[in-house]
């Protein structure tokens, strides 16, 4: 199964929002609430910040929030912060117990 | 605290073996499923493998299938990954992560450890 399209990168100044897209199929994003966000800074692990398409995990802001229509799911980050700057991976379910990533979005806070 | 520690990485040539290992703490390993994630340099997140808490079911990305098999050790909180064949393009920094029981997702990472596979 191929990975899920984002976008390689997206900017944003402070305060602003930014969204970044997940394009999958109907195999996986489109077929399954289960599309997942995780923010990766440098040499860090990643950090799960949306699970089930728009749930956050205790401890997250709620300036990230996530949606889904069809087969692209989507992040948005709002009062843009400069600690949001970070790599951001979407996940979905592809079936037959297969998680697909992302190929990844590169934040900028301008 | 919860927390996940990997070890085992290290420098291997193409065609060797090496075994990663995960230890757990600070939550009920043994009823929640376990994955390995991996990044090769500059590049994104792979799912590796997952294996279930309870009985013990595998499963593997098809670019591993047949090469690495994950197990674990519930009376050692530990799960592990065994990479056998291996080529240039495993290489990568392998993660250890824990699912949310049913959800399909992974809350709690590890810090890593790198894999290198090189004549």
């Amino acid at each position: 199964q191929s990975a899920l399209t984002q976008p390689p990168s997206a900017s944003g100044s402070p305060g602003q929002s930014v969204t970044i897209s997940c394009t999958g199929t109907s195999s996986d994003v489109g077929g399954y609430n289960y599309v997942s966000w995780y923010q990766q800074h440098p040499g860090k692990a990643p950090k799960l910040m949306i699970y089930e398409v728009s749930k956050r995990p205790s401890g997250v802001p709620d300036r990230f929030s996530g949606s889904k229509s069809g087969n692209t799911a989507s992040l948005t980050v709002s009062g843009l912060q400069a600690e949001d700057e970070a790599d951001y991976y979407c996940s979905s379910y592809g079936g037959s117990d297969n998680v697909l990533f992302g190929g990844g979005t590169k934040l900028t806070v301008l | 605290e919860v927390y996940l520690l990997e070890s085992g990485g290290g420098l291997v040539q193409p065609g060797g073996s090496l075994r990663l290992s995960c230890v757990a703490s600070g939550f009920t390993f043994s009823s929640l499923a376990m994955s390995w994630v991996r990044q090769a340099p500059g590049k994104g997140l792979e799912w590796v493998s997952s294996i279930s808490g309870s009985s013990g079911s595998t499963y593997y990305a098809d670019s591993v299938k047949g090469r690495f098999t994950i197990s674990r050790d519930n009376s050692k909180s530990t799960v592990y990954l065994q990479m056998n064949s291996l080529r240039a393009e495993d290489t990568a920094v392998y993660f250890c992560a824990k699912h949310i029981p049913h959800k399909k997702a992974f809350d709690i990472w590890g810090q890593g450890t790198m894999v290198t596979v090189s004549s």
